[in-house]
């Protein structure tokens, strides 16, 4: 069965580094997604992406936040100077339309030290 | 924005009860529900959804239950067994361009045997 997978699994980094999280969503949809899960907390949107650019963001995505597409295969999410609070797991996800059952991957763990 | 209340936020049976978990959304433009497991270290996963022209729908044991009018929506859990320990998320879904899905805050089941 298509899964979504994501590497790393567990990143740790030092406030104010770049990390890039890496996805390969199933191989034949279309839309992608981060979300992010603070310890304890709801599951949070972040953005959406569809035919290589943003279709929707929340307020956390700031400017410290990027994704991008960089072959056809992976969907990759940059922390440009992460902070402390980032520290959670995100989660990416992808569907094959719009209004379509979305299929989440296994998280990456990012803790910011 | 949306905003989905979950109750309760742990539950706690014995094998071979029922367990029922419900949701509140706010938007009443919303018109697609969810439910993901997520077990311990890993992603969502898709368990059942109903969209809003349904009042409800089931799969074997599981069962999820919408109204519209009181924009509440539930899942049923019959002859629990205790694999199906986990968290459990509702979420909804708005009708914007983004397919942004917004989540619950969780329900962590424990199936005692």
């Amino acid at each position: 069965e298509p899964e979504v997978t994501q590497t790393p699994s567990h990143q740790v980094t030092q406030m104010g580094q770049e990390v890039i999280l890496r996805c390969v969503p199933i191989s034949n949809h279309l839309y992608f997604y981060w979300y992010r899960q603070i310890l304890g907390q709801k599951v949070e949107f972040l953005v959406s992406f569809y035919n290589n650019e943003i279709s929707e963001k929340s307020e956390i995505f700031d400017d410290q936040f990027s994704v991008e597409r960089p072959d056809g295969s992976n969907f990759t999410l940059k922390i440009r100077s992460t902070k402390l609070e980032d520290s959670a797991m995100y989660f990416c996800a992808s569907s094959s339309g719009i209004g379509e059952t979305q299929y989440f991957g296994p998280g990456t763990r990012l803790l910011v030290l | 924005g949306e905003n989905v209340e979950q109750h309760p936020s742990t539950l706690s049976v014995q094998e071979g009860d029922s367990a029922v978990i419900k949701c509140t959304y706010s938007d009443s433009a919303s018109n697609y529900f969810p439910w993901y497991k997520q077990e311990l270290g890993k992603g969502p996963q898709l368990i059942i959804d109903i969209r809003s022209n349904v009042g409800e729908k089931k799969d074997q044991r599981i069962a999820v239950t919408l109204n519209k009018t009181a924009k509440h929506f539930s899942l049923h859990i019959t002859e629990t067994q205790p694999e199906d320990s986990a968290v459990y998320f509702c979420a909804a879904r708005g009708p914007g361009a983004g397919n942004m899905l917004t989540f619950g805050g969780g329900t962590r089941l424990m199936v005692k045997p």
